[in-house]
């Protein structure tokens, strides 16, 4: 029974770039968050979707981060002209419907922008 | 606006002693707390959860204790074994405000046991 599977683990890209960040959820789940660590902080919540459906996006940056959660395939967090900022560890996690603070998360993507 | 703070960034403990971390929180609507587990390169393990209308819960090595009327929960490892050394994330799930996906961390407490 396959964990929270995140990738690419490590992404790096340049300034201006776009990143896209992959996350499938746990077999049986149907909901998936995005947190985003910085440095020497905690996670912050970003995201939570269903399939098809953003539930809340509280979290986002209102400019250059988007994500979706299609019926068939992974959830992605896409971030557009990349800025060094946007430099982090972003990790997915998802749930059973119902129990939606029974997290699971995945090993992260770190993002390193140059 | 920290509403979960772990004030302590790192801990020393020596190998078959209590480890203690500490976390306080400021929003007294919250009613669901956890404790999650960091290795470097790995995502969070969730280690233990409280409810808010208890103010212990014990599994294992691991007891979590709440104080509602301080606003503090704290995490006790017994005996601490070497690999126990990972950062701990307190967290919080305001689940009577939010429908409890929106869960709030605390920086982390990075803790060493010593062999």
């Amino acid at each position: 029974n396959a964990g929270v599977m995140q990738n690419p683990r490590h992404l790096v890209r340049r300034r201006g770039q776009e990143a896209r960040l992959r996350c499938s959820p746990m077999k049986g789940h149907s909901h998936v968050y995005w947190y985003r660590q910085l440095p020497e902080e905690g996670l912050k919540f970003m995201v939570y979707l269903q399939k098809e459906n953003i539930i809340d996006e509280s979290g986002m940056p209102k400019e250059r981060f988007s994500a979706e959660f299609p019926k068939e395939g992974p959830s992605i967090l896409r971030i557009q002209q990349v800025v060094r900022g946007d430099s982090a560890a972003y990790f997915c996690a998802s749930s059973r419907s119902g129990t939606e603070y029974e997290q699971y998360f995945g090993p992260g993507t770190r993002l390193t922008v140059t | 606006d920290q509403q979960v703070k772990q004030n302590s960034p790192s801990l020393s403990v020596q190998e078959g002693r209590i480890s203690i971390l500490n976390c306080d929180y400021t929003n007294s609507m919250f009613d669901y707390f956890l404790w999650y587990k960091k290795y470097p390169a790995e995502g969070p393990t969730f280690l233990i959860s409280i409810s808010s209308i208890k103010d212990k819960n014990e599994d294992g090595r691991f007891t979590v204790f709440l104080n509602k009327s301080a606003k503090h929960l704290s995490l006790h490892i017994v005996p601490s074994q070497p690999g126990d050394s990972a950062v701990y994330f307190c967290a919080a799930n305001p689940s009577g405000l939010t429908g409890g996906f929106k869960t709030i961390f605390g920086a982390g407490t990075r803790l060493f046991v010593k062999a």
